[in-house]
């Protein structure tokens, strides 16, 4: 059964990188790799989504291994408000309707002054 | 532009009561999911919606849960005969289309059930 493995939580303070990996060992070939962040009392918000190799856009840069079964989200010079919870999803939907989402179970950062 | 829109915010039901939970996607958006979020837990996938096509319903959780889409739109997400372990955040999110595209989520209806 595909899963998806993450840190349960993660400290920091303001200013520092914070790199947060997720395992995806069982990835499939057409699946993608998404990052959502979670403040309380909202829904997750997208980050960044990424195949292969690096992507970067203005809040996080995403680097993916060649065989794809780890990702790691960088998220540079951390401020206060960046303290939330930060999902990893492995997957995607496919023609015939048919679903693959496997949701990580989210790694609580906290970041400190 | 609006967001995806959930509406209750709050319900409190007593146990054995039915609910029904309400999704306003993004206009023009064709897929629709709903997911559960119990505290401190994950995302719990429920049911996807695509356009016309039969909606994906592997992950509701037992007969006692159903959603419909009304004309490819607005969904509502019903339980009945609700039972304290389905207290939780029903989150629901919309996307331009399938594959990997990303998902806009509501504000999500926390449901307590006494």
């Amino acid at each position: 059964l595909a899963k998806t493995t993450q840190p349960i939580s993660m400290d920091s303070y303001e200013g520092q990188e914070v790199n947060i990996t997720c395992s995806h060992n069982n990835i499939a070939t057409n699946d993608y790799i998404t990052w959502y962040q979670q403040f309380p009392s909202q829904g997750p918000r997208f980050i960044i989504q990424g195949y292969k190799t690096k992507v970067t856009n203005e809040v996080a840069s995403l680097f993916i291994p060649a065989d794809r079964k780890s990702s790691t989200l960088s998220l540079p010079r951390v401020s206060l408000s960046d303290t939330a919870v930060y999902y990893c999803l492995v997957g995607g939907v496919y023609a015939g309707n048919n679903r693959k989402l496997i949701w990580g179970l989210g790694t609580s950062l906290a970041v400190n002054p | 532009g609006a967001g995806v829109s959930q509406s209750p915010s709050n319900k409190v039901t007593e146990k054995g009561k039915d609910v029904e939970l309400r999704c306003d996607p993004i206009s023009g958006h064709t897929a629709l999911y709903w997911y559960r979020q119990s505290l401190g837990q994950g995302l719990e996938f429920l049911i996807y919606f695509q356009g016309n096509s039969a909606p994906d319903k592997s992950g509701l959780p037992s007969d006692r849960f159903s959603a419909e889409r009304t004309g490819g739109s607005v969904s509502t997400l019903t339980i009945q005969r609700t039972q304290q372990e389905d207290s939780a955040v029903y989150l629901c999110a919309s996307s331009l289309g399938s594959g990997s595209s990303e998902q806009f989520f509501g504000p999500g209806t926390r449901l307590t059930v006494l």
